[in-house]
């Protein structure tokens, strides 16, 4: 149970789009849709951005989207904005529905 | 509005057992559906499933902590606790409570404790 990979940080300039990567196996990311992303700004608890890949919950800008290809989910952002920068993690549910694995963190600066 | 607070010590011992609590108040524990879990994120690094509990008493551990890790749930006082054992540096972090949906997703956090280990 590995964690996720994600690249460490991605940037993009205000009203610009980022898209990150999460990599799992399948046994996690590409054995279901299970995928969910956190929002985390410092110091702060995580906030759940989207779920079962693409699902945005209540409250959630339409500016984010979730895709997922094989053993790839990605999150992109369309239009950043200022308040976006912030540490993103992605979350997979295994499979056998035993454990969950995050992702490594990927920082998202606003240049 | 549901809400969650960790209690417990910031800080023990090597090779002591942590125990930190979580109460959860605007809703009832006892919701179907719904999975009471624990997250820890060491300083600077990552955020790590330690394991979830529903009202049921019934538990999903993350293997490789399996053997240090337990967590229960008191119904009536609409809490649920964990305990992690032989307690090294390693386990230094902030202890998150959150709540687990059906979708399955990590809805509601508490705001997290932190929890130091050093003799």
């Amino acid at each position: 149970q590995s964690a996720l990979t994600q690249p460490p940080s991605a940037s993009g300039s205000p009203g610009q789009s980022v898209t990150i990567s999460c990599t799992g196996t399948s046994s996690d990311v590409g054995g279901q849709n299970s995928v969910s992303w956190y929002q985390q700004h410092p110091g702060k608890a995580p906030k759940v951005m989207l779920y079962e890949v693409s699902r945005r919950p209540s409250g959630v800008p339409d500016r984010f989207s979730g895709s997922k290809s094989g053993n790839t989910a990605s999150l992109t952002v369309s239009g950043l904005q200022p308040e976006d920068e912030a540490d993103y993690y992605c979350c997979s549910y295994a499979v056998s529905h035993t454990y969950f694995v995050f992702g490594t963190g990927t920082k998202i600066t606003v240049l | 509005q549901l809400q969650l607070q960790e209690s417990g010590p910031g800080l023990v011992k090597p090779s002591e057992t942590l125990s930190l609590t979580c109460t959860v108040s605007g809703g009832s524990i006892s919701s179907s559906s719904y999975y009471w879990t624990w997250i820890r994120q060491p300083p600077g690094k990552g955020l790590e499933w330690i394991g979830s509990i529903y009202y049921s008493g019934s538990t999903w551990y993350k293997p490789s902590l399996k053997s240090r890790v337990t967590i229960s749930v008191d119904t009536s006082r609409n809490q649920y606790s964990l305990k992690l054992s032989s307690l090294t540096a390693a386990d230094t972090a902030v202890y998150y409570c959150a709540r687990r949906g059906g979708d399955p997703s990590f809805d509601y956090w508490g705001q997290g404790t932190l929890v130091t280990v050093s003799s």
